[in-house]
C-alpha cells in the first residue's frame, strides 16, 4: 500500500539545524509532489512548502524562505526537509504529505509525523 | 496570504444529529482554470490529518457519504448528515489557490 514513513523524533538546541526524512513506498516516488506541513503542540496546521521529486523543483512558504530546504534521493525514494536556525517556536510535529492522485493540492497520504523539540 | 476563518471553533453533537462547519476565505478561491481549490481534512485524535473533501464538494476515496461539502467564492461549508462517534477530531479547511493556508480548525466532540 502507499505509505510515507518518517524519521524519528529529534531534540535540537536553538540555532541548530534539523533534517527530517520521509520514505515513500507503494508508488512511483517521482510521480507526485511531496509537501511538508507542521503542527505545534495543540495548534493548527501550517504548510511549509513542496518539492517535485522528479525535477527537484521546490516552492517554500514565505515564512520559511531562507531557512528551509527540501531535497530528495530518488534512488531510495526518500524526501528530506531541513530547517535551520532553529528557535523554540519551531518545536512541532512535522508531516510529509503526498499530492493525491485526484487533485494536485489535496494531500494523501500523510506520514506519521516527526516531533522536533527545540530546547536549550 | 489568503486567510481562512472557520466557525465554530468547537461543537458538541449528539450521535445521529447533523453538524455543520463554516469556512470563509479572505479572497475568492475560484481559479482562472475554473476550479475552486478548497479542501477539508479531519485529524482524528493522535493521528495524521486525512483528506475528506477536495475542490469544494468531491468526496475523497473511502469517505462516507454522510460527509458533504458545498459553497463557492469565499464561503464554504462542511456538513455531516448524521454524526457518528468515529467523526470525533479536528476539522480543517485548506485553500490551494495561492500558496496553501489552513483554517484554525474546528474541534468536534460527541455529547
Amino acid at each position: 500500500q502507499v505509505q510515507l514513513v518518517q524519521s524519528g523524533a529529534e531534540v535540537k538546541k536553538p540555532g541548530a539545524s534539523v533534517m527530517v526524512s520521509c520514505k515513500a513506498s507503494g508508488y512511483t516516488f517521482t510521480s507526485y509532489d511531496i509537501n511538508w506541513v507542521r503542527q505545534a503542540t495543540g495548534q493548527g496546521l501550517e504548510w511549509m512548502g513542496w518539492m517535485n521529486p522528479n525535477s527537484g523543483n521546490t516552492g517554500y512558504a514565505q515564512k520559511f524562505q531562507g531557512r528551509v530546504t527540501m531535497t530528495r534521493n530518488t534512488s531510495i525514494s526518500t524526501a528530506y526537509m531541513e530547517l535551520s536556525s532553529l528557535r523554540s517556536e519551531d518545536t512541532a510535529v512535522y508531516y510529509c504529505a503526498r499530492e493525491s492522485t485526484v487533485t494536485t493540492q489535496g494531500f494523501d497520504p500523510w506520514g506519521q509525523g516527526t516531533l522536533v523539540t527545540v530546547s536549550s | 496570504d489568503i486567510v481562512m476563518t472557520q466557525t465554530p471553533l468547537s461543537l458538541s453533537v449528539t450521535p445521529g444529529q447533523p453538524a455543520s462547519i463554516s469556512c470563509k476565505s479572505s479572497q475568492s478561491l475560484l481559479h482562472s482554470d475554473g476550479k475552486t481549490y478548497l479542501y477539508w481534512y479531519l485529524q482524528k485524535p493522535g493521528q495524521s490529518p486525512q483528506l475528506l473533501i477536495y475542490e469544494v464538494s468531491s468526496r475523497f476515496s473511502g469517505v462516507p457519504d454522510r460527509f458533504s461539502g458545498s459553497g463557492s467564492g469565499t464561503d464554504f461549508t462542511l456538513k455531516i448528515s448524521r454524526v457518528e462517534a468515529e467523526d470525533v477530531g479536528v476539522y480543517y479547511c485548506m485553500q490551494g489557490k495561492h500558496s496553501i493556508t489552513f483554517g484554525q480548525g474546528t474541534r468536534l466532540e460527541i455529547k
